[in-house]
């Protein structure tokens, strides 16, 4: 069992307001990772890190950002929500760096729904 | 570029008989290939992977998965499928050139429906 958690599971919000999606792993993994997946439809990367002041954008562009202060902690802010931010966001993390690593497991958390009305 | 390819959307399937859900994939280098699940609701749990040696890899539940390197292909099995089987499932490769924090490379999902 993984030991990732995210924060809120679902989320209601207005349009224009800010929202930070809150994603904590305490397996001490360097590696963490943001998805977008709207609902049956397959996983897109929006943001990475490699560790601790690393942030990197994905394959999918994405009007939020992330911060990586601790190892433990990768949140995910949108400073103006909008309708069409409307989707699930599952974060994720994994050990090791380097190519040597690349059989490592990436373990999901368990998602925020985020609906933008 | 590396992909991969789910080409069922759904698959149905009775209780007690075997299932398959089929994935293949194309990468460059050596692959790294996973599976997880989805229940509705919920985050991706990791059913198993295959990085080298065996190719038939056994995983949680009761599901094994068969790496076939020259079909480019590896499908998730299991002998005989329970109700509680119904979900979202994923097959992924991870990025063999460590792009992007070697992120997982996602098929669409296949809905898997098991019937009493």
């Amino acid at each position: 069992e993984a030991d990732i958690y995210q924060t809120p599971r679902y989320l209601v919000i207005g349009t224009g307001k800010k929202i930070t999606l809150e994603c904590s792993q305490t397996m001490g993994h360097d590696k963490m990772y943001w998805y977008q997946q709207d609902p049956g439809m397959e996983l897109h990367l929006i943001h990475y890190s490699y560790g601790v002041n690393s942030t990197e954008k994905g394959d999918l562009s994405s009007e939020s950002t992330v911060s990586r202060i601790r190892t433990e902690h990768f949140p995910l802010t949108l400073e103006s929500a909008r309708p069409s931010h409307t989707s699930q966001y599952l974060c994720a993390s994994s050990d090791g760096l380097g190519q040597l690593s690349s059989g490592n497991t990436i373990y999901f958390g368990e998602g925020s729904w985020l609906t933008v009305v | 570029a590396q992909s991969v390819a789910q080409p069922e959307d759904q698959v149905n399937v009775a209780e007690g008989n075997p299932l398959t859900v089929k994935c293949t994939y194309s990468v460059s280098g050596n692959p790294y290939l996973f599976w997880y699940v989805q229940y509705p609701n919920r985050g991706l749990q990791f059913l198993l992977k295959y990085i080298t040696g065996d190719n038939l890899v056994k995983g949680s539940y009761g599901f094994e998965a068969e790496f076939n390197k020259s079909q480019t292909s590896f499908h998730l099995k299991k002998p005989s499928a329970l109700v509680s089987d119904s979900a979202l499932y994923f097959c992924a490769v991870r990025d063999a050139y460590y792009n992007q924090g070697g992120k997982l490379i996602f098929g669409q999902g296949t809905e898997l429906s098991v019937k009493p």
